[in-house]
């Protein structure tokens, strides 16, 4: 069974820093490209950022560019949201989601087929 | 302001249809056959229904179905039940990159 598990979540200051981690299980970890989505307090889902299944390519949405860092150590079977220069619009609950093989290709391609239960993350100003 | 453009809302009556849509632009869902749709309950985390246009996850009703013509997605809900209520999003590729929907709340009447 393909279980994702956040933590990390936790009021922070504006300004302030945070580290978000997804602990994978139930798959091949190292075989999927893995995302962040977060969801502001009774607002819609945005894409936040995404990994490759390796690791060595990243992206992110304009939002949170410059600021915040993904990575991945597949001996962990973890990704994580390095989050910097909080601000209060960053208010949301962030959710990490399976991948497809690659973060997008022909073969197939979709942000998650599994997600987790999701880690809030309030920002005060 | 959502990359992708849904209605608010969207109801119908136990067992009728209903179709939300989703539009874009040719950098997103005109652009891409990778468009997908998620369910998602109050309190709940995102489930997805529809990905790749029309293509179904095992365990996917096939109440749920979808498609796509120009910069324009669907998705259609047939025989509708109560715990179909829920808020839907669609989701595009848009190179390098993903955009939601506003997101759609469905209500069974």
């Amino acid at each position: 069974e393909v279980q994702l598990v956040e933590s990390g979540g936790g009021l922070v200051q504006s300004g302030g820093s945070l580290r978000l981690s997804c602990a994978a299980s139930g798959f091949i970890f190292r075989n999927y490209a893995m995302s962040w989505v977060r969801q502001a307090p009774g607002k819609g889902l945005e894409w936040v950022s995404g990994i490759s299944a390796s690791g060595d390519i990243t992206y992110y949405a304009d939002s949170v560019k410059g600021r915040f860092t993904i990575s991945r150590d597949n001996s962990k079977n973890t990704v994580y949201l390095q989050m910097n220069s909080l601000r209060a619009e960053d208010t949301a609950i962030y959710y990490c989601a399976k991948g497809a093989r690659a973060f997008c290709s022909s073969t197939s391609c979709y942000l998650g087929d599994y997600w987790g239960q999701g880690t809030l993350v309030p920002v005060s100003s | 302001q959502s990359a992708l453009t849904q209605p608010p809302s969207a109801s119908g009556s136990p067992g009728q249809s209903v179709t939300i849509s989703c539009t874009g632009t040719s950098s997103d869902v005109g652009g891409y056959d990778y468009v997908s749709w998620y369910q998602q309950h109050p309190g709940k985390a995102p489930k997805l229904i529809i990905y790749e246009v029309s293509k179904r996850p095992s365990g996917v009703p096939d109440r749920f179905s979808a498609s796509k013509s120009g910069n324009t997605a669907s998705l259609t809900v047939s025989g509708l039940q109560a715990e179909d209520e829920a808020d839907y999003y669609c989701n595009s590729y848009a190179g390098s990159k993903w955009v939601f929907g506003g997101g759609t709340k469905l209500t069974v009447l």
